[in-house]
């Protein structure tokens, strides 16, 4: 079974600090994927990778940059915390040969 | 552009029932069709898919959903609703030739004992 873990469960953040949110699989797949999960809005993307250092900007990026230096890990950055970036985070991975999904357990992220 | 609608916020249904959760998309191309259930605290677990084929597909836990070209519609269904299906779904259409999957807003399923 593929699995994609996240660094934390709950995390909480003062306004203005640098968070990192931390994604790992073990399947090697080459496609990772950012979202932000709000309630009436579903899931939203924030950014793809399709492979070790290679990035796109997903439909909401702004405030958020990534980091993909290892094939197995996909690393989501905010910047400068905002309240209006409280939200859960989804990770998500997807092997060459299947078009599903594989998700995290996501991080709940309260920005203060 | 790529959109997905998920009519239905809420849908209750009693145990043993048969149940039906709406999506409908819009997306140029085939399109390739998900469905996705989410637990409390829990990330997203995928159920069923349609790419191409037979225009029922079956899924995990007894799930299935019916490809409706011409309605443009892929709702998810299942004979007979258990409590312990009571979750937040989710519809998503990844259009051919891009990366991203349009996720819907969710619905959420309340089977009542």
């Amino acid at each position: 079974d593929v699995k994609v873990t996240q660094s934390s469960r709950y995390l909480v953040k003062r306004t203005g600090e640098k968070v990192f949110l931390e994604c790992v699989q073990d399947m090697d797949h080459e496609n990772m994927f950012w979202y932000r999960q709000d309630p009436g809005l579903g899931l939203r993307l924030i950014y793809f990778s399709y492979d070790v250092k290679m990035k796109e900007k997903g439909d909401i990026p702004e405030g958020y940059s990534v980091s993909r230096e290892k094939k197995e890990r996909f690393s989501l950055i905010l910047e400068s915390a905002s309240t209006n970036q409280t939200s859960m985070y989804l990770c998500a991975s997807r092997g060459p040969t299947s078009w599903e999904q594989y998700f995290g357990p996501g991080t709940r992220l309260t920005v203060t | 552009a790529q959109s997905v609608a998920q009519p239905e916020d809420q849908v209750n249904v009693a145990e043993g029932n048969p149940l039906t959760v709406k999506c409908t998309y819009s997306v140029s191309g085939n399109p390739y069709l998900f469905w996705y259930v989410q637990y409390p605290n829990r990330g997203l677990q995928f159920l069923l898919k349609y790419i191409t084929g037979d225009n029922l597909v079956k899924g995990s836990y007894g799930f299935e959903a019916e490809f409706n070209k011409s309605q443009t519609s892929f709702h998810l269904k299942k004979p007979s609703a258990l409590v312990s299906d009571s979750a937040l779904y989710f519809c998503a259409v990844r259009g051919s030739g891009t990366y991203k999957y349009i996720f819907g807003t969710g619905t959420r399923l309340k089977v009542l004992a």
